[in-house]
C-alpha cells in the first residue's frame, strides 16, 4: 500500500530552526509537495522537489532523496505566524496526491 | 498564482436536506478538479476526482450517490452533499489543476465548513 509518514507534533522556539521529516512509500513517483495548513483554512503550497537535492524559497527549503524514499521540510529564522500544520504529500504515477496526516508545528517565543 | 474559490464559506443545514458548494477555478481551466474533506485534527481526504465532461471518480468508501459531483465546464465543479447528517458536518475543500502550469501543483480553495444540525 501507500503510506506517507511525517511526525505528529513538532515544538520549536522562535527564531531557531527546525526540519520536518516525511518518508513514503508509493506507487510512482511525479514529485513530492511541502502544503501549510493553518487552523481551519485550506491548504496552501509551500514547495516541490521532483529531482534529489535541495529547493531553497526563502527561510524555507526542502530536501528530496527518491532512493530513500525521504524527503524533510527545513524552517529558519521561526515566526509566530510560522504555528501551522505542515503537509507532506507525493503525486503518484497516476499523478494523484498521496496525503500524509501532517506535522504539527508549535512555536514558543 | 493561480486562484480557486469556493462557495459558500460555511453552511449551517438541518439533517435530511441537500447543501451544493460550488468551486470554481478564476484564472485557468481546470480540466480536472479534486474534492476532499477533513475532519478536525486530520489530514486530508480525497473524496472524489472531477473531469470536466466526464462522471467523476470515487475513492473508495465515499458514496457517489450522496455526494453528487458535477463539472460541467472548465471552470467550475459542484458538489452536492444529499440528505446530510451530522456525521457528513465536516470541512470541504476543493482542488484544481492547471494544465499549463510548470509544476503539477494544485491550487486549493478556501474550503467550506459544513454544519448538519
Amino acid at each position: 500500500g501507500q503510506n506517507i509518514d511525517q511526525p505528529t507534533e513538532m515544538t520549536a522556539t522562535e527564531g531557531a530552526i527546525v526540519q520536518i521529516n516525511c518518508t513514503y512509500q508509493t506507487s510512482g513517483f511525479n514529485g513530492l509537495f511541502w502544503y501549510q495548513q493553518h487552523a481551519g483554512e485550506a491548504p496552501t503550497f509551500l514547495s516541490y522537489n521532483v529531482l534529489d537535492g535541495l529547493e531553497e524559497k526563502g527561510r524555507f527549503s526542502s530536501f528530496l532523496s527518491r532512493s530513500k524514499g525521504y524527503s524533510y521540510l527545513l524552517l529558519k529564522e521561526l515566526q509566530m505566524k510560522d504555528s501551522a500544520s505542515y503537509l507532506c504529500a507525493v503525486m503518484d504515477s497516476n499523478y494523484q496526491l498521496i496525503w500524509g496526516a501532517g506535522t504539527k508545528l508549535i512555536i514558543k517565543p | 498564482g493561480a486562484v480557486v474559490s469556493q462557495h459558500p464559506s460555511w453552511v449551517i443545514c438541518k439533517s435530511g436536506t441537500s447543501v451544493k458548494i460550488e468551486c470554481r477555478s478564476l484564472d485557468f481551466q481546470a480540466t480536472t478538479m479534486f474534492w476532499y474533506r477533513q475532519f478536525p485534527k486530520q489530514s486530508l481526504m480525497l473524496m472524489a476526482t472531477s473531469n470536466e465532461g466526464s462522471k467523476a471518480t470515487y475513492e473508495q468508501g465515499v458514496e457517489k450517490d450522496k455526494f453528487l459531483i458535477n463539472h460541467a465546464s472548465l471552470t467550475l465543479s459542484t458538489l452536492t452533499v444529499t440528505s446530510a447528517h451530522p456525521e457528513d458536518s465536516s470541512f470541504y475543500i476543493c482542488s484544481a489543476r492547471d494544465p499549463l502550469a510548470e509544476l503539477n501543483e494544485q491550487y486549493f480553495g478556501p474550503g467550506t465548513r459544513l454544519t448538519v444540525t
